[in-house]
Order: C-alpha cells, then sequence, then structure tokens
C-alpha cells in the first residue's frame, strides 16, 4: 500500500536552477494536487489536475508548471527556482467527489540558496 | 472566498489531559470541514471530516469535533491525550464545487508532556 510516492525527499538547488518533483499515486484516484507548506502559513495549493489530461492553476502557481502524465503521475516543474520557492511540498489525490478527502505523500523538502 | 483560522498556534498539554483545538472558518455556504495530523516529516492523514447531518463527528485516534453552525467553529477534541498524540493539527474547509482544493489554517503545534 504505498499510496501517494512523492521523489525526491530532499532537494537543494541554487537560484536560477530547474527541477522537477515527481508525484505518483496507486489508489486509482481522479484527481491530484500539488502544495506547498510554509511555516505560520498552512499548506497553500499550487495546481491542481480534476481529471487525466487537465490542469488548473490553485492559489499561488507563479513560478511553477505542472503536468498529468497519466492518471497515475502528476510532476510539478520549477523551471528558475528562486529563494521564494523554498518550502515543504505536498502532492496529494483523491476521488472527484467533493467529500472525499486528501490522501498526502510524504512531501519534498526543498531549499533555494 | 473561504478562510479558516486556527486562533492557537502551540498548544502545550500534559499527558492524560484533555486537548481541545479551535478552528473558526468563514464560508457562505454549508462547508466541508476537515482535520488533519502531520506527525514530524511525514505528509497528513485525515482525522475526521465533517459534511452534513450529525455535528458531532468521530474519528481516528480518538478524536472528535462538533460543527457549530451559529460560531462558525468546527473545535477538536480528545478527552485523554497520549504521548504520541504530539504533532501539527490542521483545520481545512473545502466547498461542493472543489474537490480537494482545500483552504487550510495555519496549523496548531501540539507538545505534550509526561
Amino acid at each position: 500500500n504505498a499510496g501517494v510516492t512523492q521523489t525526491p525527499k530532499f532537494q537543494v538547488l541554487k537560484t536560477g536552477q530547474s527541477m522537477t518533483l515527481q508525484c505518483a499515486q496507486d489508489m486509482n484516484h481522479n484527481s491530484m494536487y500539488w502544495y506547498r507548506q510554509d511555516p505560520g502559513m498552512g499548506l497553500r495549493l499550487i495546481y491542481y489536475s480534476a481529471s487525466e489530461g487537465t490542469t488548473d492553476k490553485g492559489e499561488v502557481p507563479n513560478g511553477y508548471n505542472v503536468s498529468r502524465l497519466n492518471k497515475r503521475e502528476f510532476s510539478l516543474r520549477l523551471e528558475s527556482a528562486a529563494p521564494s520557492q523554498t518550502s515543504v511540498y505536498f502532492c496529494a489525490s483523491s476521488e472527484r467527489e467533493s467529500n472525499s478527502p486528501l490522501h498526502f505523500g510524504n512531501g519534498t523538502r526543498l531549499t533555494v540558496t | 472566498a473561504q478562510s479558516v483560522t486556527q486562533p492557537d498556534i502551540h498548544i502545550t498539554v500534559s499527558e492524560g489531559a484533555s486537548l481541545e483545538l479551535r478552528c473558526n472558518y468563514s464560508y457562505g455556504a454549508t462547508p466541508y470541514l476537515f482535520w488533519y495530523v502531520q506527525s514530524p516529516g511525514q505528509g497528513l492523514q485525515l482525522l475526521l471530516k465533517y459534511f452534513s447531518g450529525d455535528t458531532l463527528v468521530q474519528g481516528i485516534k480518538g478524536f472528535e469535533a462538533e460543527f457549530k453552525r451559529s460560531q462558525s467553529s468546527f473545535n477538536l477534541r480528545k478527552p485523554s491525550v497520549h504521548w504520541s498524540d504530539a504533532a501539527e493539527y490542521f483545520c481545512a474547509v473545502g466547498a461542493a464545487d472543489s474537490w480537494g482544493k482545500l483552504q487550510f489554517g495555519a496549523g496548531t503545534q501540539v507538545v505534550v508532556t509526561p
């Protein structure tokens, strides 16, 4: 029962570098999400994908792009990392129903220097 | 737009004592309300959820929460805290037309002392 798997667990980038955070779920969920967690701010939605083939912006999308590769995988890309993107990133998935809870991965801790 | 306030950033409680975490929300329609717990280095785990019906909901690990529409609150309680309950707790609100697009509170850090 892997659930939601995120890679890598930790990453350090220099300003201007790019990287992709990977996320895969094995629960056959339709919807997937990327959140970032910053101290004192809770979690904020970056992008989400209601179903395979669709993606939409969340609350804080600037500086990020996403790809819903297939039903299982949803990646988050930082094209040119900035120190303001230092955060813990969580991927989540759910059924496509409003009362369906989110299932979270264990997070990726990203530091941009 | 919905919003969530968790007034307490940090709470210290003795093992065996009761715990109550406060959550206030702002939302025009009937909200979908959740409590999640995050242990260090882990993702968030759902404790309980409220959509409709009985306003007192039971969750995992002995937690319960009560929805009070008149006070726009959804407070989390546990009668007797265990050391393993030390974690960060997040309240979240969602809407019927927004799958997974939850608005999270800033979180409450719970420390359990012997």
